[in-house]
């Protein structure tokens, strides 16, 4: 199985700063990476895809970058709906997994 | 508009199978390329895919609960169901399905999720 693993796992920031969660996965996924957000109690939502491909509706603050084995959700403005569980999740292969998650918390 | 909701008991006894039923609308799993899938998240934990049904009935399980697991569709019903067997309190979680494609196994929609509490 690829594990998946993302640090930190947790973080604290104001409104306004730039914040980069990594992933590294146990081997090279070839850019089959999603990121996702998850505020307590709801469902996740699905933020980029394909590494670096925006989802619809998803504003532009949110970038992904990253190859091969090492990936980075970088989210610049950080706005007050943005703090969430940020989880990224692997799907070059089954089974399919999921990074252990950052919590982004208000400083 | 695509939209999933879980379905299932919300108590089970251990030892006992779990059966959780995805009800969907918006698409079709008899479309190709369209896929759903199961994901657990234990109490303040993180998310764990548990299985994956394709269009064309390829599945796929996650490697330490498949001897535990059986996912099935009915495209008649737009319904995708899954059984967990001898049911543990460590399966206490709440439970999603989710849309996806079964090109990238990316998920962009989600339903409410359940919350399976596993005690006696």
């Amino acid at each position: 199985d690829i594990q998946m693993t993302q640090s930190p796992s947790s973080l604290s920031a104001s409104v306004g700063d730039r914040v980069t969660i990594t992933c590294r996965a146990s081997q090279g996924i070839s850019n089959s990476l999603a990121w996702y957000h998850q505020k307590p109690g709801t469902a996740p939502k699905l933020l980029l895809y394909a590494a670096s491909r925006l989802e619809s509706g998803v504003p532009s603050r949110f970038t992904g970058s990253g190859s091969g084995t090492d990936y980075t959700l970088t989210i610049i403005n950080l706005q007050p709906e943005d703090f969430a569980t940020y989880y990224c999740q692997q799907y070059y292969g089954t089974p399919l997994t999921f990074g252990g998650g950052t919590k982004v918390e208000i400083k | 508009q695509v939209t999933l909701r879980e379905s299932g008991p919300a108590l089970v006894k251990p030892t006992q199978t779990l059966t959780l039923t995805c009800t969907f609308s918006g698409f079709s799993l008899s479309t190709s390329g369209m896929c759903v899938t199961w994901i657990r998240q234990p109490p303040g934990k993180a998310l764990e895919w548990l299985a994956l049904i394709n269009w064309d009935d390829d599945k796929y399980y996650r490697t330490s609960l498949k001897t535990r697991l059986t996912i099935s569709k009915d495209t008649s019903k737009n319904q995708v169901v899954l059984t967990m067997t001898s049911m543990d309190p460590v399966d206490t979680a709440t439970y999603y399905c989710s849309r996806g494609y079964s090109s990238s196994w990316f998920f962009d929609y989600w339903g409410q999720g359940t919350l399976v509490t596993v005690s006696s």
